[in-house]
């Protein structure tokens, strides 16, 4: 496609259920990164892939929290047990290569919020 | 610990004013700063820059970066009401010789602009 795909676009769920989050990154896009934005605040750094390298993880915030990506293209953040304060804006960006350019093209995010 | 942060917090013009956004950080082996328009959900690009005093324009946008005082800013001429959006400063760094993906966002700037 032609930009950065993520859904659901909005996902209500109940404290202590699991929910996954889907990205489909720019073709061709070899590093793919997850970000979270709480209301009101700047984007906090997730994880980051970078083609069939291990993925940077340092920026989830609890085990509940993991992240795969297939084939090196689609990628699923998954919360388990979520809690209130998981409530957020969840975006997914991609780039060409982590490094190579900086330049992150983000998807329209899918809000979550957790009742 | 790594710090992005953005003055003013929020801005309200009318058409026609010229803003100055204003970015500051403190990071280790800094590489890059962007620039990024976010108006609903996905942040868009607008600039990088990587070298000091050297202008990037497009449009009534135009951006400068002084890598000694560790600060840029993001001038808009002749505010339009579509300028209205969140403005977020982000910063990308290198790590151990080696290009690293993630980007260290600020709290961003809310700009409205008034008919």
């Amino acid at each position: 496609g032609a930009g950065v795909s993520q859904s659901p676009s909005n996902k209500v769920t109940e404290k202590g259920k699991d929910v996954e989050l889907r990205c489909d990154p720019i073709s061709g896009h070899t590093a793919l990164y997850w970000y979270r934005q709480s209301l009101g605040q700047g984007l906090e750094f997730l994880i980051y892939f970078q083609g069939n390298s291990a993925p940077d993880k340092s920026g989830l915030p609890s085990d509940r929290f993991s992240a795969e990506r297939t084939g090196g293209s689609v990628s699923t953040l998954t919360i388990q047990r979520t809690q209130q304060e998981d409530s957020a804006v969840y975006l997914c960006a991609s780039s060409l290569a982590a490094g190579n350019t900086d330049t992150q093209y983000f998807g329209p995010g899918t809000r979550l919020t957790v009742l | 610990e790594d710090k992005v942060v953005q003055s003013p917090l929020s801005l309200v013009v009318h058409e026609g004013d010229t803003v100055t956004l204003n970015c500051s950080y403190e990071v280790t082996n800094f590489r890059s700063l962007l620039w990024y328009k976010q108006e609903k959900k996905a942040p868009t690009f607008l600039f990088m820059l990587t070298s000091s005093g050297i202008e990037k324009k497009s449009g009534r946008l135009s951006s400068i970066l002084d890598k000694k005082e560790l600060f840029s800013i993001l001038n808009i001429t002749a505010t339009q009401t579509g300028d209205s959006a969140i403005y977020l400063c982000a910063v990308g760094q290198n790590a151990g010789g080696t290009s690293y993906g993630k980007l260290t966002f600020g709290q961003g700037t809310i700009l409205t602009v008034h008919p």
